[in-house]
């Protein structure tokens, strides 16, 4: 069963607009959140993270809202680039700075020009 | 700094045959995991280290895998025998404790294919 779910799997904008990444999870344990971000052939790299005593965190173009009463987080990209254009993987941890990372099964966000 | 190095970067094997993915951390990181990406399931967590101790090992499919880690700078993931529901990109990643979370690198991957 899937503690961390991105339901979907590929998301398409144009350059300019809003990219919104949508991440649900179902264990009240976890209290820390991240997005990575992954472009083919390499691995995931950091992006962005968020407490649980936290709603919201920006950073750049970048900013991540959580809403702990509906076990749901999103990721909104200001505006969208090309160079945007990866998996975004959602991860959770139950107890900050645990090092054990649970991921979603990522959304492909292809920004065209 | 090199980052996590992984070798191979691409495998294809035969069904039944013994397959070893290696791992180098980055030099300081005391801990490294083994993660498998698959379209089915995305990444998921086989086993992690700390101090070259196996931690949790609750994420391995199964006794046809083991991991090792004989040494700081030095990690295999081993399959036997392989089957082709293993074929996935094994990602190896590490970090430095005292960072949590933020300190995770992972490394490029091995692309396994098993036929």
């Amino acid at each position: 069963d899937q503690q961390v779910k991105q339901n979907s799997p590929s998301l398409s904008v144009q350059e300019g607009r809003i990219s919104i990444l949508n991440c649900d999870y179902t264990n009240s344990m976890f209290d820390y959140f991240l997005w990575y971000k992954k472009y083919p052939a390499e691995g995931p790299t950091f992006l962005i993270s968020i407490s649980s005593i936290k709603d919201k965190n920006e950073d750049g173009r970048f900013t991540v809202f959580l809403n702990k009463s509906a076990k749901h987080l999103s990721l909104h990209i200001v505006p969208s680039q090309p160079g945007d254009s990866a998996v975004y993987f959602c991860a959770a941890s139950a107890l900050r700075g645990s090092e054990k990372l649970v991921f979603g099964k990522g959304t492909k966000l292809t920004v065209n020009p | 700094d090199a980052g996590v190095i992984q070798s191979p970067r691409h495998e294809v094997t035969e069904m039944g045959q013994e397959v070893t993915l290696r791992c180098k951390p980055i030099s300081g990181h005391n801990s490294l995991f083994w993660y498998r990406q698959t379209m089915m399931r995305g990444l998921e967590l086989l086993i992690y280290f700390n101090n070259n101790v196996p931690i949790d090992d609750s994420g391995m499919p199964e006794d046809r895998f083991s991991a090792k880690m004989p040494n700081a700078s030095f990690s295999t993931l081993k399959i036997q025998p392989s089957e082709p529901r293993d074929s996935a990109v094994y990602f190896c990643a590490s970090s430095f404790r005292g960072q949590g979370i933020y300190g995770y690198t992972f490394g490029s991957g091995t692309r396994l294919t098993v036929v």
